[in-house]
């Protein structure tokens, strides 16, 4: 089967670092997504990782090992409004293509 | 309007009302989804139309109709729901065949059946 696990909840000081981790067993990985949902509102896509590796977008960074079947979120300098759930997402491709949703991790920043 | 809109943001039904959910993308995808996110479970596909056509139907209750008129539009009919059917439904839209495949949301209905 196509199961994906990350914590569910987390807490952090503002402007400190976190890092969220996510484990995938899946069939055809060809990808791994990570979205940021504000409470109420639509996932936003914030990053896209299908090599190995270290992918750095301002405060946010992402990794992925493939050999591991694990990805990791970094986000550094929190700020409150990083308050959010984020979710980790694996593109699976095969007699079916298609993206798996993990359960997401909810992020709460203290001041 | 840019992105992906959904209309109403909001819904409450009796179960034995019709009602419609609409979702527009303005990204010029050719690829849209319906999802249903529930409170503590992960979001889960309903329906993914592609070019369309409808390419997958993940074992979803009768009572939930998807219409995809065009590329940019998609619509879910809903009739004699149950109360286990409330949730939040979120439509998203991709481009097929372009690389990542990123899909991007549209805010949501939150759908209150009682």
């Amino acid at each position: 089967g196509q199961n994906i696990d990350q914590p569910t909840e987390m807490t952090a000081t503002e402007g400190a670092i976190v890092q969220i981790n996510c484990t995938y067993q899946t069939s055809g990985f060809n990808g791994l997504f990570w979205y940021q949902q504000h409470a109420g509102e639509a996932p936003t896509f914030l990053s896209y990782n299908v090599l190995d590796g270290l992918e750095e977008k301002g405060r946010f960074s992402s990794f992925l090992s493939r050999s591991k079947g694990y990805s990791y979120l970094l986000l550094k300098e929190l700020q409150m409004k990083d308050s959010a759930s984020y979710l980790c997402a694996v593109r699976v491709v095969g007699r079916d293509d298609k993206i798996i949703f993990g359960k997401g991790t909810r992020l709460h920043i203290l001041p | 309007e840019t992105g992906v809109t959904q209309t109403p943001r909001h819904l409450v039904m009796g179960m034995t009302n019709k009602k419609s959910l609409k979702c527009e993308q303005h990204l010029g995808h050719n690829a849209m989804y319906w999802y249903k996110q529930s409170a503590k479970k992960p979001l889960e596909l309903m329906f993914v139309y592609s070019l369309e056509e409808r390419v997958e139907n993940n074992s979803v209750p009768s009572r939930f109709s998807p219409e995809c008129p065009n590329s940019s539009h998609l619509f879910l009919h809903l009739h004699t729901l149950q109360p286990e059917d409330s949730a939040l439904y979120l439509c998203a839209s991709s481009q097929v065949n372009a690389g990542t495949d990123t899909q991007y949301f549209g805010p949501g209905t939150r759908l209150t059946v009682l």
